[in-house]
């Protein structure tokens, strides 16, 4: 069956510099969700979208923004990186906004150095 | 918000060893789902379980909404069962996810 597919899988970046992750998700999924997990820690929210307008938000820093397309692929725009931001970054998504089991994507590592 | 704890933190079986893990919850939620992640960082859906028993393979698990508290139970571990457990849960109604803070499991040969 089909999943959560992400990249970059790996992408390595320098301080201040930009970093853009991609997220498409299983097929009929209306509803994507960002979750960030530093080293040795659980998975935090950062931000949701149902239908493509953002549904709810976590603790995204101002630095990141995000946006689900048309074709309900997600993309996860991170400015100005900080070495805090390096870490694993799950895609997920489910159909509806609740209810359903959310799939998460195999993660997208961030390392800013 | 929510606070979601998990125990025991650590567990080191034999493999073919049987085991429990716990998640407790502060508050009813819309939403509870067990999660392994391997050691490649994946983090694999294992059940969707907002409230009774689900059974898959040598899996299972028990969510007593009631008593806001979800057990995950391994029978015949093996070493692939090794990583981090964790559990997540949602109150909010919008599927935003809070998790614990796992339970690692090493599974011996």
């Amino acid at each position: 069956a089909a999943g959560v597919i992400q990249s970059p899988r790996h992408l390595i970046k320098e301080k201040r510099e930009t970093a853009t992750l991609k997220c498409y998700p299983i097929p009929r999924h209306d509803t994507v969700y960002w979750y960030q997990q530093g080293p040795g820690q659980d998975p935090q929210f950062l931000i949701s979208f149902y239908e493509k307008m953002q549904s709810d938000k976590g603790s995204i820093p101002d630095r990141f923004s995000a946006q689900q397309f048309s074709d309900y692929h997600s993309e996860l725009n991170m400015s100005s990186l900080e070495l805090g931001d390096s870490a694993l970054y799950f895609c997920a998504s489910s159909l509806g906004r609740a209810g359903n089991t959310i799939y998460f994507g195999e993660g997208s590592w961030l390392t800013v150095v | 918000g929510i606070q979601v704890e998990q125990s025991p933190p650590d567990l080191i079986l034999q493999e073919g060893a049987n085991s429990t893990l716990r998640c407790n919850f502060s508050d009813s939620v819309n939403n509870l789902q067990w999660f392994h992640q391997n050691p490649w960082g994946q983090l694999i859906n294992l059940f969707y379980i907002p409230s009774g028993t689900k059974q898959n393979g040598r899996l299972s698990a028990t969510t007593v909404a009631t008593e806001r508290y979800s057990l995950l139970y391994i029978s015949s571990s093996q070493t692939t069962d090794s990583g981090v457990y964790f559990c997540a849960v949602d109150n909010t109604g919008f599927q935003k996810l809070v998790f614990g803070t796992g339970t690692r499991l090493l599974v011996s040969p």
